[in-house]
């Protein structure tokens, strides 16, 4: 069965600190990946999405990076955190997009990592 | 870009009165799917709906597409308190992958 793995789960940087979230997902080959931030109380804001190694669609453009070194494996990054980055930051995998992208299916998430910036 | 709009943003009700949410995308969706996410959670799936017009049910939950896959909307009947959380749905549009959320709705039961 498939599983996916995020860590830390919580975490407290000082601003202007990097930062280095990762996320593995086992079970499944050339899954779609997705980074999600979510602010207190509030929805889900796409941040990048994945569909291959170094294939990655920047969403929001801020002092984010994502990378994907792997095929399973999917880095979210930060040189120099803001205060505006606190939240609660989600990874996701979903099944590949068919060829003829005809079948999308489910979003599995990690169990997330509440970052706050202090 | 591609937009997805919910409403409520927040619903409180009576335990056992019903409950409905609403969903209406920008763009013409490849698909509707819907999760809950529990005070403290990570979003989990609830279903996916991808013919226009299509309706499911859940127990006492009931999701529809539109007939231009363009909205969506879940219904829940006889709330308990267990449905305490909040439900988003989301879409895909096309083959990029992509997968965009609405902001949720947001539901308390009070029993």
């Amino acid at each position: 069965s498939q599983t996916i793995h995020q860590w830390p789960a919580t975490l407290v940087q000082p601003v202007g600190s990097p930062l280095s979230l990762e996320c593995t997902v086992e079970g499944t080959s050339n899954p779609n990946l997705y980074w999600y931030r979510q602010a207190a109380g509030r929805g889900l804001q796409l941040l990048f999405y994945s569909i291959g190694i170094d294939q990655i669609s920047s969403e929001v453009p801020q002092n984010l990076s994502a990378s994907r070194p792997q095929d399973r494996q999917f880095i979210l990054s930060s040189k120099k955190l803001l205060l505006s980055d606190s939240g609660f930051y989600l990874c996701a995998w979903s099944p590949p997009t068919s060829p003829r992208g005809t079948k999308n299916t489910e979003a599995f998430f990690g169990q997330g990592t509440r970052l706050t910036v202090v | 870009g591609q937009q997805v709009m919910q409403i409520p943003q927040y619903q409180h009700v009576q335990e056992g009165e019903d409950f409905t949410t609403y969903c209406n995308s920008s763009t013409t969706l490849s698909n509707i799917q819907w999760y809950k996410q529990r005070p403290g959670g990570h979003p989990v799936f609830l279903i996916q709906l991808v013919k226009s017009g299509e309706v499911k049910k859940q127990k006492r939950l009931t999701f529809q597409f539109g007939e231009a896959k363009k909205n969506s909307s879940l219904h829940i009947t006889a709330t308990q308190t267990t449905d305490v959380g909040t439900y988003f749905c989301a879409g895909h549009s096309g083959n990029t992958g992509k997968l965009i959320f609405g902001q949720g709705t947001t539901l308390q039961v009070k029993p």
